[in-house]
This record gives C-alpha cells, sequence and structure tokens, in this order.
C-alpha cells in the first residue's frame, strides 16, 4: 500500500502565526485527506483535496482558516492559519490505499499552540 | 449524517486476558467498516470488512461484521501489553466521497 511522508513531526507555534504542514506519497493518488484530531477525541475529517480543483471542506472547517494545496496527484498541503490554542492538535493525511488495504494514514503531526 | 460509536470508551484488563470492542454505524449506503489501532500519533490499518459474517483473522485478533444488525466486533485473544492502544473504528459509504467516518475509539489498557 502507499507510503506517506508528513512533516513536520510536531511543531510548538505561537499563537497568530501559520504552519504548513505536508505530505508527499509515494504513488499518485486521486484523493487526499486531512482529519484533525483534538486531545482525547477522535478523528474529524477537515477536507479532502483534489488535484486540480479546490478542495472540499466538511462542516465546521473553512478554506480561509485550513487553506490546502494539491499541486499534483502524490504532494499536498495544509496550512492551519492565525492559529490559537483550541488549534492543538494532531494533523493526520490519508490516502485511500489499495483495495483489501483500506486507508493508509501519514505519521502525523503533533501542533501545540501557546 | 454518517454515524459510528463504540462501546466501551475504555477497559483495563490483565495481560492474557480476552477483549471485545464493539463498534455500530449508520451510514448512507454502506461500502466499508474499517478497525484502526493507534498508539501515538498515525492509525495503524487492522481490518477491512464488507461482507457480513466473513471473520477476518490476524494472529491475536479478529474481527466480523454484521450488516443487518450494523454492527462489529474486534476481539482480542491472549492480551498482552502491546496491545495497549486505542483502537478505532471507522466507516465508508459510497455517497460520501469515500471518506471515513470515525468512532471515538475505545482506549484498552492491558496491566501485567
Amino acid at each position: 500500500s502507499a507510503v506517506i511522508s508528513q512533516k513536520p513531526s510536531r511543531d510548538i507555534c505561537q499563537r497568530g502565526t501559520s504552519l504548513t504542514i505536508q505530505c508527499q506519497v509515494d504513488s499518485q493518488v486521486t484523493m487526499m485527506f486531512w482529519y484533525r484530531q483534538q486531545p482525547g477525541q477522535s478523528l474529524t475529517l477537515i477536507a479532502t483535496a483534489n488535484q486540480g480543483s479546490e478542495a472540499t471542506y466538511e462542516s465546521g472547517f473553512v478554506i480561509d482558516k485550513f487553506p490546502i494545496s494539491r499541486p499534483n496527484l502524490t504532494f499536498s498541503t495544509l496550512t492551519v492559519s492565525n492559529m490559537s490554542p483550541e488549534d492543538s492538535s494532531i494533523y493526520l493525511c490519508s490516502v485511500a490505499a489499495l483495495a483489501a488495504y483500506g486507508y493508509t494514514f501519514g505519521s502525523g503531526t503533533r501542533l501545540t499552540v501557546v | 449524517e454518517d454515524k459510528v460509536v463504540q462501546s466501551p470508551l475504555s477497559l483495563v484488563v490483565h495481560e492474557g486476558d480476552t477483549v471485545t470492542l464493539n463498534c455500530s454505524y449508520e451510514v448512507t449506503n454502506f461500502r466499508s467498516l474499517l478497525w484502526y489501532k493507534q498508539e501515538k500519533k498515525a492509525p495503524t490499518f487492522l481490518f477491512m470488512l464488507t461482507s457480513s459474517g466473513i471473520e477476518k483473522k490476524s494472529g491475536r485478533l479478529s474481527s466480523i461484521l454484521d450488516k443487518k444488525e450494523l454492527f462489529s466486533i474486534l476481539n482480542i485473544t491472549a492480551t498482552q501489553t502491546g496491545d495497549s492502544a486505542v483502537y478505532l473504528c471507522a466507516v465508508v459509504g459510497t455517497g460520501t466521497a469515500s471518506k471515513l467516518t470515525f468512532g471515538t475509539g475505545t482506549r484498552l489498557q492491558v496491566t501485567l
């Protein structure tokens, strides 16, 4: 199944700043997904990133806060903008793997906003 | 809106015990149900289930799906401390652009 390289692994950021998270996949994939996991919570989908079109955002998430780029079929970025402590979470990218292997996740980015 | 409910929320067992984790779901046009193990940040894939009544097995772990009653169970036999993790259940429906909807997870702690 696909292998995803996600970075940074972790970061501590000042409130009001922005952080860009990158995911590089070792094969071409149509859709990439970005998830957020707040402390003690489960994974919540932020948006679906398709190459060549605008990302599709889930209810409660907006492009101004979480702009996404998808320049090609192997790469995507998620930016967390104008951060506040409430943005402290684990952020994960994911792609659909081979049929029998479900969805593969990147290694995750643990973000702490102070 | 797709919904996944897991129980129990947390569980503490002794090494060697057998545990059963539960997952019930509501999804538009069900396609598959997946189980993941999350120890630190990234969930790792355990099983994908699409058909009722067919048990999937991997070592001490097994899982089965009941599409009539809309639930799945994950069994872990002879638990070890390395099984301590959060176990996540997720569903995919054909009408949801292939996205995963996750349950809240079951936090399993295996003690000596």
